[in-house]
């Protein structure tokens, strides 16, 4: 089975611009997550998506991030406008195992990332 | 303020040993534990999920054991070989809280050939 793929790999961005993020989860998992790694700590935890609902957001820094997920298929991160330190790698994950707590139990598949640079 | 600490931070050994590290977790209301495994330029991948006290896993050269009691769960590396070399987390769970897995710093492991 194809993985999670995330584009773009690499976005350099300046200070005020936008940008995009795009996961396409394994085919047929319901629970997609967005993670953030910013300076080489540790995971965060952003937001997730149980199909097209938000099952939880708590993890969203600030209004300036816009998660979608249309159709319960794959899923959009703006960052409007980016800020420096918005800079990081984003993770997408994808589970099966339904809604929480039970997708708990189930491990995360986890895309490349897309390392976003801000100037 | 939920915390889970991995130790050692970095760690060194030399091809064919054996090695173990260290999650520790709130332990109250819990419901699972997960470690993954992190090499450089790839994404992480799951290597266990955990969810009883006294669970032991095992994957190939690499076993955990989990003591939910008393918060804590150990990873082992039999006979570490250079390919072992990556960063390995762990996250948990508690049942009831508002977040999603809580992901630790990790222990980077580097086997020397």
């Amino acid at each position: 089975e194809a993985g999670v793929t995330q584009f773009p790999s690499h976005s350099v961005i300046e200070k005020g611009q936008t940008v995009t993020l795009r996961c396409d989860p394994i085919s047929g998992h319901d629970n997609l997550y967005w993670y953030r790694r910013v300076m080489g700590k540790e995971i965060k935890f952003l937001l997730h998506f149980v199909k097209e609902s938000k099952q939880d957001e708590s993890g969203m820094p600030n209004n300036r991030f816009l998660a979608e997920r249309t159709g319960g298929t794959y899923s959009t991160l703006k960052v409007q406008p980016a800020e420096l330190e918005d800079s990081g790698v984003y993770f997408c994950a994808s589970s099966q195992g339904g809604a929480p707590p039970q997708s708990n139990n189930s491990p995360l598949h986890f895309g490349n990332g897309t390392r976003l640079t801000v100037t | 303020i939920l915390n889970v600490e991995q130790s050692p931070q970095s760690l060194h050994v030399q091809e064919g040993d054996s090695t173990n590290f260290t999650c520790s977790f709130p332990s109250s209301n819990f419901y699972a534990l997960h470690w993954y495994r992190w090499e450089t330029a790839k994404s992480p991948e799951a290597l266990f999920v955990m969810t009883l006290n006294g669970d032991e896993k095992k994957k190939g050269r690499i076993s955990a054991t989990l003591n939910t009691k008393e918060g804590y769960s150990y990873l082992y590396i039999k006979g570490s070989q250079p390919e072992d070399s990556a960063t390995y987390l762990c996250a948990f769970y508690l049942w009831g809280s508002a977040r999603q897995l809580t992901f630790g710093s990790g222990t980077q492991l580097t086997v020397l050939p």
